[in-house]
């Protein structure tokens, strides 16, 4: 079984703050994917990284990075110097074969 | 080059009736997922068609089922509705492997009064 938590149900930050976003995940596999999504009030998922459990190593993308570490099963995601624009609510998602198991999403407000 | 596209984009039904949900994939993806996202939830799969097969299920009754044609575009169809289906359906679409990324459609929303 599947099993991706965020504790963090909501996060309201000034502009130009950064943001982290935890995600905790179970799983029995050794090889698994994981995802982050955004869904801004339009209500379209947006893809935003995918990390396999292969590969801890953190990367920055633009504004955004993660820290994958196997561990302790987590997958952070962090914004730098976050908008307005960023508000959204965003998933982790967990995959070993086909399905996506999503967390509850956290909801990401960010202030003028 | 086209995303995924829904139709239709909002739906009201009454308990008891039947509806029909339809996807396009974006060009070059082969593989259609259905989600069902209730207000305030993360997604929860549906199910998962690829070659005009059912490949893998979630946990939800046999009144959901879908359908993929030659084109791979797909439906998603649910029988006698109760209230607890209103939500938002999302249909992603992706390549056949198991770790490639989905893409989602902008979603129907189903009201069931």
């Amino acid at each position: 079984a599947q099993k991706v938590t965020q504790a963090q149900t909501e996060i309201s930050v000034v502009e130009k703050e950064d943001v982290t976003l935890d995600c905790v995940y179970e799983t029995r596999d050794t090889t698994y994917y994981l995802f982050w999504y955004k869904q801004p009030p339009s209500g379209e998922l947006v893809f935003l990284i995918r990390r396999n459990s292969f590969d801890e190593q953190n990367e920055i993308s633009g504004r955004y990075s993660w820290n994958f570490q196997k561990s302790t099963s987590s997958f952070n995601f962090t914004i730098t110097a976050s908008q307005v624009v960023d508000s959204a609510v965003y998933f982790c998602a967990l995959t070993n074969d086909y399905k996506l198991s999503f967390g509850a999403g956290t909801t990401v407000t960010v202030r003028a | 080059d086209a995303g995924v596209t829904q139709s239709p984009t909002h739906l009201i039904k009454t308990r008891g009736q039947q509806v029909t949900l339809r996807c396009s994939p974006k060009s070059g993806h082969d593989t259609v997922s259905w989600y069902q996202q209730a207000l305030g939830q993360g997604p929860q799969f549906i199910f998962q068609y690829y070659e005009e097969e059912e490949r893998q299920r979630g946990n939800f009754p046999d009144r959901f089922s879908g359908h993929q044609f030659p084109n791979y575009s797909s439906e998603l169809n649910v029988n006698a509705l109760l209230l607890g289906d209103s939500a938002l359906y999302l249909c992603a679409s992706s390549l056949s492997w198991g770790g490639d990324e989905q893409y989602f459609g902008p979603g129907t929303r189903l009201t069931v009064t």
